[in-house]
């Protein structure tokens, strides 16, 4: 148990369904990411929020679309996805502590695993 | 851009023995943190070792030690005495120390625990 959690853990669904993912840590951090994780492939980062200020999106299609209310929660809303969108969606948060030093050990959560069927 | 490459994508060791993992990465910076992490089947990621670049100590954690080779850009996973529970997915991953919020993960390596 590393203190992020993801919900649900396994999701089907069609191309025309939307559906969201949730991650929350209980860690008192202030960073959040999403990943992707397919088979044979390293993971890719998706999305990053610092201080609930989205910081880094690496080209991802906007089919994907995050939400970070506060430090604690993410969402990943998922809407009209393709069986390539099928993976393990992998959430994790750490603390990053402005000026010159961080400390960025990342804590993941269990992870969604998406069918798109 | 930053690289991370595994080079065994899958290893198997004997209960009891020793296994070195390997990493190497690609970077211009001089100040970065290296980590591996483990995945079980449960597939919870979890953090296993952690390396300072500006150290030139290796990271050791009980049974888990680093050889960190800076000029080569090398970061091997040593584990010793292994254990049943130690098989699972094991991934190295980069990330700088100033800049932005970029990690940087390699393509694993399956680690099976021969009983």
């Amino acid at each position: 148990e590393t203190g992020v959690t993801q919900t649900p853990r396994h999701l089907v669904m069609g191309m025309t369904n939307k559906k969201s993912l949730k991650c929350e840590q209980h860690l008192g951090h202030n960073a959040m990411y999403w990943y992707k994780q397919s088979a044979k492939k390293p993971l890719e980062l998706m999305f990053v929020y610092n201080f609930k200020e989205q910081t880094e999106n690496n080209s991802v299609p906007s089919r994907f679309s995050p939400e970070c209310p506060n430090s604690s929660h993410l969402f990943l809303h998922l809407h009209t996805l393709q069986p390539e969108d099928s993976a393990l969606y992998l959430c994790a948060s750490s603390q990053t502590i402005k000026r010159d030093k961080r400390e960025e050990t990342q804590y993941f959560g269990p992870g969604t695993r998406l069918l798109v069927l | 851009a930053q690289t991370v490459t595994q080079s065994q994508p899958e290893m198997s060791v004997q209960e009891a023995e020793t296994v070195t993992l390997s990493c190497t990465y690609d970077t211009s910076e001089s100040d970065y943190y290296l980590f591996w992490y483990k995945q079980p089947p449960s597939r919870q990621m979890i953090l296993v070792i952690r390396q300072e670049a500006y150290k030139q100590q290796n990271a050791t954690e009980n049974r888990f030690s680093v050889n960190f080779q800076k000029a080569a850009k090398s970061f091997s996973l040593k584990i010793s005495d292994s254990q049943l529970g130690d098989a699972a997915m094991y991934f190295c991953a980069y990330t700088s120390r100033y800049t932005g919020n970029q990690f940087y993960f390699g393509t694993g390596t399956s680690l099976t625990v021969i009983p």
